[in-house]
């Protein structure tokens, strides 16, 4: 049972607000992920990072922006959200087992619509 | 461009049948993963394979690594409505360390 939280599941919000998804581990990863999915779409990697203070972009360019100040804390904040922002985020993190097997642990996510 | 091409992209068959997916690519892999998504939920890993030709059983689940690692695939017998979900395969592309996403095979197992 993996031990990743997301808040809120469901937010529905007006656009130009400025908002905050929140994503919290108790595994003691190092490692963790946002991705971005659409319905019947592939997962799009956004933001990740490795360890406090590290955060690196992903493969899918994003308006988002997000922190990591503690190791169990990562949360994502878009400043003005849009409508092209309406998507399912997702929360990750992970156990490296080797150089090429990683597993990785996904919060429930985010549904963020955007009026 | 889709670097894992999953197919069929729907599936939708009767209890007790038995189905295929697969998860195609040009490029050789590391390591291939496949992870059940339900609805509302986060994907969740079923099983990791490394080497080209592995077969791997999880109860009715038989996945498969084909011998040049660029495909793979899943294999369900006797399917039962519990196996409903989105299925997606996940690889490390040889040579670099990033984790990609194929679009998801959404299966539907009717009662």
């Amino acid at each position: 049972e993996a031990d990743i939280y997301q808040t809120p599941r469901y937010l529905v919000i007006g656009t130009g607000k400025k908002i905050t998804l929140e994503c919290s581990q108790t595994m003691g990863h190092d490692k963790m992920y946002w991705y971005q999915q659409d319905p019947g779409m592939e997962l799009h990697l956004i933001h990740y990072s490795y360890g406090v203070n590290s955060t690196e972009k992903g493969d899918l360019s994003s308006e988002s922006t997000v922190s990591r100040i503690r190791t169990e804390h990562f949360p994502l904040t878009l400043e003005s959200a849009r409508p092209s922002h309406t998507s399912q985020y997702l929360c990750a993190s992970s156990v490296r087992y080797s150089l090429t097997n990683e597993k990785l642990f996904f919060g429930s996510g985010t549904q963020l619509s955007v009026l | 461009t889709q670097l894992l091409e999953q197919s069929p992209q729907f599936l939708s068959i009767q209890e007790g049948e038995n189905l295929t997916v697969y998860c195609n690519s040009s490029s050789v892999f590391s390591s291939l993963q496949w992870y059940r998504q339900e609805p509302g939920e986060g994907p969740v890993l079923l099983v990791t394979v490394v080497t080209g030709g592995e077969v791997k059983k999880l109860k009715r689940l038989t996945f498969q690594f084909g011998d040049a690692r660029k495909d793979s695939s899943l294999h369900i017998t006797a399917a039962q409505p519990g196996d409903t979900g989105l299925y997606l395969c996940a690889g490390v592309i040889q040579g670099a360390q990033k984790l990609v996403f194929g679009q998801g095979t959404r299966l539907t197992i009717n009662p």
